[in-house]
């Protein structure tokens, strides 16, 4: 089966920086999402990582490492709006195609 | 503008009711999937379906029920055998284009709130 995991919650300050970890096992890793979701709306995407490396995308950047079993969502110049529920999930070249296998998402407050 | 909708966005249901939620996609998607999250809960997959008229069931589809009839429209059905459907239900969906590692992005509806009283 898969097993990921990442913390429940975190809390950062406006401005800061803050860097959210994912770690997984799954039998045949194909590729690791990042979505964001506010409270009661569905989960955007943010990132995609198949390889090992860091992906950037303005304020935020994705890193992999499959050796590992690591990611990181890392949020720069965090704005009160990046407060959200940020979800890790995994794609498994052995299970159905498309499907993805969710961690429990990592509650981020941020403080003026 | 191509993209998910689901309906209601909230819907209460006495117990022992079964209640179906909408879920319609424009994206021509050929997979679909239905989630459940519970407060402070990742998602957990009920059903998906990957062609027309084809479902299968995911972790935790005991009391539940889907069907396919059309590319297009993948409703679920809460039967009253559920024993705890008060959740946030996502519906999403996906090309299942490249089998080496694709890029299979999902996207999801906004979401039907459900609340048995």
């Amino acid at each position: 089966g898969q097993n990921i995991d990442q913390p429940t919650e975190m809390t950062a300050t406006e401005g800061a920086i803050v860097q959210i970890n994912c770690t997984y096992q799954t039998s045949g890793f194909n590729g690791l999402f990042w979505y964001q979701q506010h409270a009661g709306e569905a989960p955007t995407f943010l990132s995609y990582n198949v390889l090992d490396g860091l992906e950037e995308k303005g304020r935020f950047s994705s890193f992999l490492s499959r050796s590992k079993g690591y990611s990181y969502l890392l949020l720069k110049e965090l704005q009160m709006k990046d407060s959200a529920s940020y979800l890790c999930a995994v794609t498994d070249r052995g299970s159905t195609l498309g499907r993805l296998y969710f961690g429990r998402g990592t509650q981020l407050t941020v403080w003026p | 503008d191509g993209g998910i909708t689901q309906s209601p966005k909230y819907l209460f249901r006495k117990e022992g009711q079964n209640v179906t939620l909408s879920c319609e996609q424009n994206l021509n998607h050929d997979a679909m999937y239905w989630y459940r999250q519970d407060p402070g809960q990742g998602l957990r997959l009920i059903y998906y379906s990957q062609i027309v008229n084809d479902f299968q069931k995911g972790d935790i589809a005991e009391g539940y029920s889907v069907s396919r009839e059309k590319k297009e429209s993948f409703p679920l059905t809460v039967t009253s055998a559920q024993k705890n459907p008060t959740a946030f239900y996502l519906c999403a969906s996906t090309t299942t284009g490249d089998l080496a590692g694709a890029y299979n992005e999902q996207f999801f509806g906004p979401g039907t709130r459900l609340t048995v009283l």
